[in-house]
Formats: structure tokens, C-alpha cells, sequence
């Protein structure tokens, strides 16, 4: 059974400093998926990883995959307020089970002056 | 709006009563997904469907909750008997067969009082 984990949980940031968030799993995951959660509203997609060594950016966020470590990393570039957010990440277990995310616990990612 | 839609946002209820949710797919998506999240966790997942056939059930989901997509379209997920327990955000998502990526609704949050 597929099991992701997220480290920190939490994360206090000030403006204008960089940081990453972690993403373990435990088996073998089709895919890697990164979302943002703002309070009270739904799941958002930032970036979907397909193989080995993918890289994608947008704007001030960038994540990687390493399917051999079984990690994957959003890292934040001079952070800004309104990434202030709940990070998830989730994996596909692939196979009759396409499809069906199993999400990490999130990171609340609060950025501040 | 041709997003996934659904519906009520909002539903309070008396510990006991029947609820019943609604979810409308992205036209033309023919798998549908329903999540559970409760406070500061992320979602897990409780049932999809390709098409009107239901092709896997989490354990998650106790005999109280069936959930039913009769014409391949829309979805319902009913909760008998609500228990304070079952109060979280239901979300439904959508997606194409072999598509990398799911999107999902704004969700329905039940309080059981």
C-alpha cells in the first residue's frame, strides 16, 4: 500500500528566503502530483511528475522527482505572502488503481515580512 | 463554469439523518473520483468509478455511505445514519481515462451537530 509523507508539516518563511518541502512515499508511485490548498477552498494543481529526473517550474515554485529515492521536493524561491498555503503532495499507485491519489498530510506554509 | 461542480457547498445535519451529495464531472470525463478530508489532513480517497460501474471502494467507506453514478454522468455519494465522525469536506474529482491528472470540485462540507 502506497504511504506518502511530507516534511515539515509546518513552515514559517519570511519574504524574499527560499525553502523546500519533501515528499517521501513508499512504493513505487506511477506518478507524483503537488496541489495547493487555501483555506476552505479545494485542491488546486501545480505540477504533475511522470519519470525519473522531471523538473517543472512555474513562477517561484519548482519540484523534481527521484523515483530511485522515492522523493520528490517543491522548492520556494524568494517566497512572497500569497504562497502562504497548504502544500500537498500526492503518489498513483498505478495499475487497476490509476487514478487513485494517496495524499500526503500537507505543509501549511505561512510567509511573512 | 466547466468545472467539476458540486453540490450543496454547505450541509449541516442532525447526528442520524441521511445526507446526500452531488457531484457534476467535467463533460466527457468518464472517471470520477470521491475524497474525504477531515481538519488538517489530507484527502483520502473513498471511491471511483469509470463510467456508471463502481470499480473500487475503500475501506474508508462503511456500510452507512454508497455512493452511485447510474448514467455515467453525475454522481451521488449518500451517508445514512450520520455519525459526528463523518463531518469533513467531500470532495469529487474527474478525470479522462489515461489522462495524468485529476480536477477537482470546491467540495461539500458536512457538520454533523
Amino acid at each position: 500500500e502506497l504511504k506518502v509523507e511530507q516534511n515539515p508539516l509546518f513552515l514559517s518563511m519570511q519574504e524574499g528566503k527560499n525553502y523546500t518541502i519533501y515528499c517521501n512515499y513508499s512504493t513505487t508511485s506511477d506518478r507524483l502530483y503537488w496541489y495547493r490548498q487555501d483555506p476552505g477552498k479545494s485542491l488546486e494543481s501545480l505540477f504533475v511528475l511522470l519519470s525519473n529526473g522531471a523538473v517543472k517550474q512555474e513562477g517561484r515554485l519548482m519540484a523534481s522527482l527521484d523515483t530511485k529515492a522515492r522523493l520528490s521536493t517543491l522548492h520556494i524561491t524568494a517566497a512572497v505572502h500569497d504562497l502562504s498555503a497548504t502544500y500537498f503532495c500526492a503518489g498513483n499507485a498505478g495499475g487497476t488503481s490509476y487514478g487513485k491519489l494517496t495524499f500526503g498530510q500537507g505543509t501549511i506554509l505561512t510567509v511573512h515580512p | 463554469d466547466t468545472g467539476v461542480s458540486q453540490n450543496p457547498r454547505h450541509k449541516i445535519t442532525k447526528r442520524g439523518q441521511n445526507v446526500t451529495f452531488r457531484c457534476d464531472p467535467i463533460s466527457e470525463h468518464n472517471r470520477l473520483y470521491w475524497y474525504r478530508q477531515t481538519l488538517g489532513q489530507g484527502p483520502e480517497f473513498l471511491t471511483y468509478f469509470q463510467n456508471e460501474a463502481q470499480l473500487e471502494k475503500s475501506r474508508l467507506l462503511s456500510d452507512r455511505f454508497s455512493a452511485e453514478r447510474p448514467k455515467g454522468s453525475f454522481s451521488t455519494l449518500e451517508i445514512q445514519r450520520t455519525e459526528q465522525g463523518d463531518s469533513a469536506m467531500y470532495l469529487c474529482a474527474s478525470s479522462f481515462t489515461g489522462s495524468t491528472e485529476a480536477f477537482f470540485g470546491q467540495g461539500t462540507r458536512l457538520t454533523v451537530v
